[in-house]
């Protein structure tokens, strides 16, 4: 039959192993970038953000890298655990003060 | 820690009627968002509000939405004649400053019948 709606990439991964989730942003001239992290029927949650000025950012668990040659992004997961099973999401800051927000990657936890 | 608060958490109303959708930003924060996310799509920019006027607006904001900020917390949006594909998730944000995270409400769930 036929499917309506967007077809998420998908990426499962044994619980303890790391994620690693990808995005590819649109505009060179993008200064500012967030991750989040959306579960299902909940807003968006904050993980982790970087600016254009750094390459290389980390968090708990989470690490962010930037690579503006080629315009890509990547969410680092150590050791995921059942409860980061959700749709991550990165958020490009264009001018004007408007976050354009890509597709989304669904991650599945195998416990 | 801060949030931004949301409410009603859903709303059914019939095709054609008003619908108010409602958001409590946090407190000190300057810039104000609604998006909206249709059932498994990405999440899509509608509106930006800053220094009590809109900044920008999307092609999905036409005239059947407005945006208001009556009093010092609260910041609405507004359908006048809602339609069958205005049902989505709405979502309120808000951030402090110009290059600052972006902080998400939990949503409303519009349903239009």
């Amino acid at each position: 039959g036929e499917s309506v709606g967007l077809h998420l990439p998908t990426l499962s991964v044994q619980e303890g192993d790391n994620s690693i989730i990808n995005c590819a942003y649109s505009n060179s001239a993008s200064d500012y970038f967030i991750w989040y992290k959306q579960e299902s029927g909940k807003g968006p949650q904050f993980i982790i953000d970087i600016r254009s000025n750094m390459d290389k950012r980390q968090g708990q668990r989470v690490t962010v890298l930037l690579n503006k040659t080629v315009k890509h992004l990547s969410l680092q997961i150590a050791a995921t655990q059942p409860g980061d099973s959700a749709v991550y999401f990165c958020a490009e800051l264009l001018t004007g003060n408007q976050f354009y927000f890509g597709t989304g990657t669904s991650l599945t936890v195998i416990p | 820690e801060p949030e931004v608060t949301q409410t009603p958490s859903h709303q059914v109303t019939q095709m054609g009627q008003e619908v108010i959708l409602r958001c409590v930003p946090i407190s000190n924060h300057l810039y104000f968002y609604w998006y909206r996310q249709i059932l498994g799509q990405k999440v899509e920019f509608l509106v930006s509000f800053y220094n009590n006027e809109i900044s920008e607006k999307s092609e999905i904001f036409d005239d059947q939405f407005s945006v208001e900020r009556p009093d010092g917390s609260n910041f609405t949006l507004k359908i006048r004649s809602t339609k069958l594909e205005d049902s989505a998730m709405y979502f309120c944000a808000s951030k402090g400053g110009s290059v600052e995270k972006l902080f998400f409400g939990s949503g409303t769930q519009l349903s239009v019948l």
